[in-house]
């Protein structure tokens, strides 16, 4: 699937609970970055890390954790503290040097329902 | 921080028609400036980047312009088609080193509806 595998498809989630989402990249990539996207609100940026046991909170990470222990690997945790959860979670990773450098190659997508 | 505004947030063009889609960026730091193509469902996809050391770059129809002393880039998209319809972000990153580098902020993104 392009690369970048993201699992589950679909989860609902009952109030109160964590919930992990996985994003596993066969790319080689240095870089991996999650994001939210609402309708008409673009992209938002959760985390995203550059390197192994390493990242950085985006623009949006309260109420989400991530960690980063294999290069292949970007699992994003949505904790009970995210105010409003339901949304559609995407999964990215690029290179950081040229070629391609920042060129993001997406992963299909997870949609998070809180009920 | 970097903030990114798109305009128009829906456009509906007859297929054959030209559209054009702008963004605005803030930090002068920007210097990566890519667009990308959401169909219905689908992960969005790469169309056309430009760095900031060229002002112009077309691939077949589509062409990207970049106005760094304006601080404003836009996607022109010329003989449309319905296939062109999906929604389309920008999106403006720094290029140099550090914690920053490779973040890409979105722009709110642009319905396009291309009416055959």
């Amino acid at each position: 699937d392009g690369g970048i595998t993201q699992s589950p498809k679909y989860l609902f989630r009952k109030e109160g609970q964590n919930v992990t989402l996985s994003c596993e990249q066969n790319l080689n990539h240095d870089a991996m970055y999650w994001y939210r996207q609402d309708p008409g609100q673009g992209l938002r940026l959760i985390y995203y890390s550059q390197i192994v046991n390493d990242f950085q909170k985006g623009d949006i990470a309260e109420g989400y954790s991530v960690s980063r222990e294999k290069k292949e690997s970007f699992p994003l945790t949505v904790t009970s503290a995210q105010k409003n959860p339901t949304a559609f979670y995407l999964c990215a990773s690029s290179p950081l040097r040229n070629p391609g450098a920042n060129v993001l190659t997406f992963g299909a997508g997870s949609r998070l329902t809180v009920l | 921080g970097e903030n990114v505004e798109q305009h128009p947030s829906t456009l509906s063009v007859q297929e054959g028609d030209s559209a054009v889609i702008k963004c605005t960026y803030s930090d002068s730091a920007s210097n990566y400036f890519p667009w990308y193509k959401q169909e219905l469902g689908k992960r969005p996809q790469l169309i056309i980047d430009i760095r900031s050391n060229v002002g112009e770059k077309k691939d077949q129809r589509i062409a990207v312009t970049l106005n760094k002393t304006a601080k404003h880039f836009s996607l022109h998209i010329t003989e449309t088609q319905p296939e062109d319809s999906a929604v389309y972000f920008c999106a403006a990153s720094p290029n140099a080193g550090g914690t920053s580098y490779g973040k890409l902020t979105f722009g709110q993104g642009t319905i396009l509806t291309v009416h055959p």
